[in-house]
């Protein structure tokens, strides 16, 4: 099992520039979640997807947008990338049963930087 | 509303020497408290959760932290460092109500000397 995949692994925009982040897990897992990462700040939520079809803000969602195209895969688009979005963004998963505190599985993380 | 403290943004322990990381939280409701580890260059993996069953609660490496409600605070401990110890380590809370939205505290950068 590869768990949780993330792409690309870095990339660099110009300001005003659209990507689209990619996430995809093989883990058979209801909940995904996109956070940034920033120094001195931890881990910030900034959307997720409860159950496939759903999709929910979190703490800072501002500027992004998310799809959650299947059971699988939920991505993560930056429409028009601004300096404050350098960052690392990670993408999680987890098995989203009711009842319980469940385990986030994490991707190894996109550095992007928005010159 | 929910938020994590941890104090200390870095912690500098001797190879050997017992580890403490600090993490206090607020929640008007009962929580579940949560540990990771974030080793340079990768994602976050799992140290250990509270669930309610018991107030120390054991994880993987060696960790283990404690659940005090009277004090808010989830401290990570570990006996004895190793020089694998060395990584950023995450407290976060979530409510139990929705056990998707975690809230991490600001990361303590933990270093192991030789």
């Amino acid at each position: 099992n590869a768990g949780v995949t993330q792409t690309p692994k870095f990339q660099v925009l110009k300001t005003g520039q659209s990507m689209t982040l990619q996430c995809a897990q093989d883990m058979n897992h209801n909940s995904m979640y996109w956070y940034r990462q920033d120094p001195g700040m931890g881990l910030r939520l900034i959307y997720y997807s409860a159950s496939e079809g759903t999709t929910d803000k979190g703490e800072v969602p501002n500027g992004y947008n998310v799809s959650r195209l299947n059971k699988r895969e939920f991505s993560l688009r930056l429409e028009s990338a601004a300096p404050s979005q350098t960052s690392v963004y990670f993408c999680a998963s987890s098995p989203g049963l009711a009842g319980g505190p469940e385990t986030q599985y994490f991707g190894p993380g996109t550095r992007l930087l928005v010159l | 509303a929910q938020s994590v403290t941890q104090l200390g943004s870095h912690v500098s322990v001797s190879e050997g020497a017992l580890v403490l990381l600090r993490c206090n939280y607020s929640s008007s409701v009962p929580p579940y408290l949560f540990w990771y580890v974030q080793y340079p260059n990768q994602g976050l993996q799992l140290l250990l959760k509270y669930t309610s069953a018991a107030t120390l609660v054991k994880g993987i490496n060696g960790f283990e932290a404690e659940f005090k409600k009277s004090e808010t605070s989830f401290h990570l401990t570990k006996p004895s460092a190793h020089m694998r110890d060395a990584a950023e380590y995450f407290c976060a809370v979530s409510r139990s109500s929705n056990t998707g939205k975690l809230i991490f505290g600001q990361g303590t950068t933990l270093q192991v000397k030789p």
